[in-house]
């Protein structure tokens, strides 16, 4: 079975311009996690998408908005970027809602971001 | 929100040995898992572990969540275990928003 995809793998983006991202997460998984990871700091929770509904968001601003599709793949887009949003963006698909003993969190390789 | 502590922040090993790696966080939590992440930016699950203890090959991990810390050991090194382990939690009703640990970053040398 194919892991989480996520596309693209590198992106280069000017301030200002706005981006979109997607994942496509593992067969029969139905919830979709999105997290920002910025160089040498831990990723943050972002988004968390289940049966095409937001189940949760973390603390970021407006400019970040995200959607799941009928095949449950989602994406991420990110309006008037901001050299801040240059980062590691990594997309987890798990099972369920939760992430549990036989349903854990399984992460893509990510798209990283550069806004110059 | 939770804070979640990683100790040490940085590790360097001769291949052969064993370390421990530390996760305090602030909170009751019911999700807790320990991930790697390899130098190319794969973050790969290697426990779910909330509570008590569990081993899968050379790494076994312990929670002990009356007293909001986990443990990750590592057998033995090998150079492939370089990269960045990160503990992450989360609260049973706070879905799969994990917070992460800011990592300890392991280089095993040869």
């Amino acid at each position: 079975d194919a892991g989480v995809t996520q596309s693209p793998t590198h992106l280069i983006k000017t301030r200002g311009q706005h981006v979109t991202l997607r994942c496509s997460p593992i067969s029969g998984h139905k919830s979709v996690s999105w997290y920002q990871q910025v160089l040498g700091q831990g990723p943050q929770f972002i988004f968390q998408y289940y049966e095409k509904e937001e189940r949760g968001r973390g603390n970021f601003p407006d400019r970040f908005s995200a959607r799941q599709f009928p095949n449950y793949s989602s994406e991420l887009n990110v309006n008037a970027l901001l050299l801040g949003d240059s980062a590691l963006y990594l997309c987890a698909s798990s099972l369920g809602v939760r992430v549990r003993d036989n349903s854990p969190l399984h992460f893509g390789n990510g798209t990283r971001l550069t806004v110059t | 929100g939770i804070q979640v502590e990683q100790s040490p922040p940085d590790l360097i090993l001769q291949e052969g040995a064993n370390s421990t790696l530390r996760c305090n966080f602030s909170d009751s939590v019911n999700n807790l898992q320990w991930f790697h992440q390899n130098p190319w930016g794969q973050l790969i699950n290697l426990f779910y572990i909330p509570s008590g203890t569990k081993q899968n090959g050379r790494l076994s991990a312990t929670t002990v969540a009356t007293e909001r810390y986990s443990l990750l050991y590592i057998s033995s090194s090998q150079t492939t275990d370089s990269g960045v382990y990160f503990c992450a939690v989360a609260r049973n009703n706070a879905g799969n928003m994990l917070t992460f640990g800011g990592g300890t970053r392991l280089m095993v040398k040869p």
